[in-house]
């Protein structure tokens, strides 16, 4: 079945500094991918929209400028948290839309662990 | 807008045990309906889907029958093992979604030996 790889799986970082995660459909070309933040025992927030080409498309009180997405290949869609303070460690989580084929699956990444210290 | 309602858990079943999730919805439109499972630690791995009425979504012993009628797709599985202890979330997405998918709060299932 179709493939979603998110990099790193866990990463530590100090409080001020920026960090990177990479999404990659590996199997198809996904136009449109979305980042999910999800809290302990809780279910998933949707952070924003990764469109390919374009701005990506944030939620209601999600800072943009915090929370950078790019989407410059039709397989890769990144999220850099920048200036990172412990409040942003969580869990990470990325999708993308097979749109091949009927249903427009939408197949989910691993996950990635942020700590902040 | 589009909503998920799942059955609140934690659900503990003894191995062999019949299970269901319940879960319904309110979308405009046709959605399309999934159920995703998540193991501890992990992200969302996609169990089984149904993308219009009358289907039935079925996976690992898994199934899930999208009903218009009753706005529900039901998780069921009729010998749950070990194995199967999760987070399963029901999601939706389409009726003008914009491919969003919205989600269930998740049903924790526990399976003792």
């Amino acid at each position: 079945g179709a493939v979603v790889s998110q990099h790193p799986s866990r990463v530590i970082c100090k409080s001020g500094t920026s960090v990177k995660i990479e999404c990659r459909s590996l199997d198809f070309q996904a136009t449109t991918m979305f980042w999910y933040r999800q809290f302990p025992k809780q279910s998933l927030m949707l952070m924003a929209t990764s469109n390919e080409g374009s701005k990506a498309t944030y939620e209601q009180g999600v800072e943009k400028d915090k929370f950078l997405i790019n989407h410059a290949s039709l397989t890769l869609s990144t999220l850099t948290v920048t200036s990172a303070h412990p409040e942003d460690s969580s869990f990470y989580i990325c999708s993308a839309r097979d749109e091949a084929g009927s249903g427009n699956t939408i197949y989910f990444g691993e996950g990635s662990w942020l700590t902040v210290v | 807008g589009n909503s998920v309602t799942q059955m609140e858990g934690p659900v503990t079943l003894s191995e062999e045990a019949f299970l269901t999730i319940n879960c319904t919805y309110t979308a405009t439109g046709y959605p399309s309906l999934f159920w995703y499972v998540q193991y501890p630690g992990e992200g969302l791995q996609l169990l089984l889907k149904a993308t219009k009425a009358d289907d039935k979504g079925s996976n690992k012993g898994f199934e899930a029958t999208y009903r218009k009628e009753t706005t529900s797709f039901h998780l069921e599985k009729g010998s749950v093992q070990v194995s199967d202890s999760a987070v399963y979330f029901c999601a939706l997405y389409g009726g003008g979604s914009n491919y969003k998918l919205t989600f269930g709060k998740g049903t924790l299932l526990t399976v003792n030996p």
